[in-house]
């Protein structure tokens, strides 16, 4: 069954420090999202992105966080310098219709700034 | 009013107990209603998801959605311990255009053998 990979599984940086989390979507999904989660918390929705440009973001995405599709197969959440309140899982998901079923996450990148 | 509410739990029943989870919510414009299960630091994997009011069922699990009283439950028979996991309700809004997932928290249940 198609998945999407996620790496790196854990990273821990210092504080300051910019980090990237890669992705790779499922191959035929054009809808790709970075979700995170605060150990304890609800999922929250970060950014939605299609068509080569972000669709939506969330109060939480500011200017720190960026997303970009380098290569039409890896989807990356760039975050410039980071916070100790940055610590978190992020998931990314992907999709290609609406519905229900449509979602697929990965695993998650357990983010630690220290 | 948070938009989805989800009572975090933990939740703890014997093998073999029927389990209710719940979740409401405010907004009348979500469309699909999903569960996810979640293992430790693990992504979200889907169960069910419904669109209308009604039941939907799926082996030992039900999924219900009552869009009038903005209710949705999942129910699981016969739980066994591998159905320990953390529980997450999510549906689907379409804002200009764009659609993404809001979850609730998250229920947290324990099946002992």
């Amino acid at each position: 069954e198609p998945e999407v990979t996620q790496t790196p599984s854990h990273q821990v940086t210092q504080m300051g420090q910019e980090v990237i989390l890669r992705c790779v979507p499922i191959s035929n999904h054009l809808y790709f999202y970075w979700y995170r989660q605060i150990l304890g918390q609800k999922v929250e929705f970060l950014v939605s992105f299609y068509n080569n440009e972000i669709s939506e973001k969330s109060e939480i995405f500011d200017d720190q966080f960026s997303v970009e599709r380098p290569d039409g197969s890896n989807f990356t959440l760039k975050i410039r310098s980071t916070k100790l309140e940055d610590s978190a899982m992020y998931f990314c998901a992907s999709r290609n219709n609406g519905g229900g079923d449509g979602y697929t996450f990965g695993s998650g990148t357990r983010l630690t700034v220290v | 009013q948070k938009e989805v509410e989800q009572d975090p739990g933990p939740l703890s029943v014997p093998e073999g107990a029927i389990v209710s989870l719940n979740c409401t919510y405010s907004n009348s414009a979500f469309q699909y209603f999903m569960w996810y299960r979640q293992y430790s630091r693990k992504g979200p994997e889907l169960l069910m998801y419904t669109y209308s009011s009604g039941n939907k069922e799926d082996g030992r699990f039900t999924a219900q959605v009552d869009k009038s009283s903005k209710y949705i439950s999942l129910f699981i028979r016969d739980s066994q311990p591998s159905d320990s996991a953390t529980y997450l309700c999510a549906m689907t809004r379409t804002q200009g255009g764009s659609e993404k997932l809001v979850f609730g928290k998250g229920t947290k249940l324990t099946v002992n053998p």
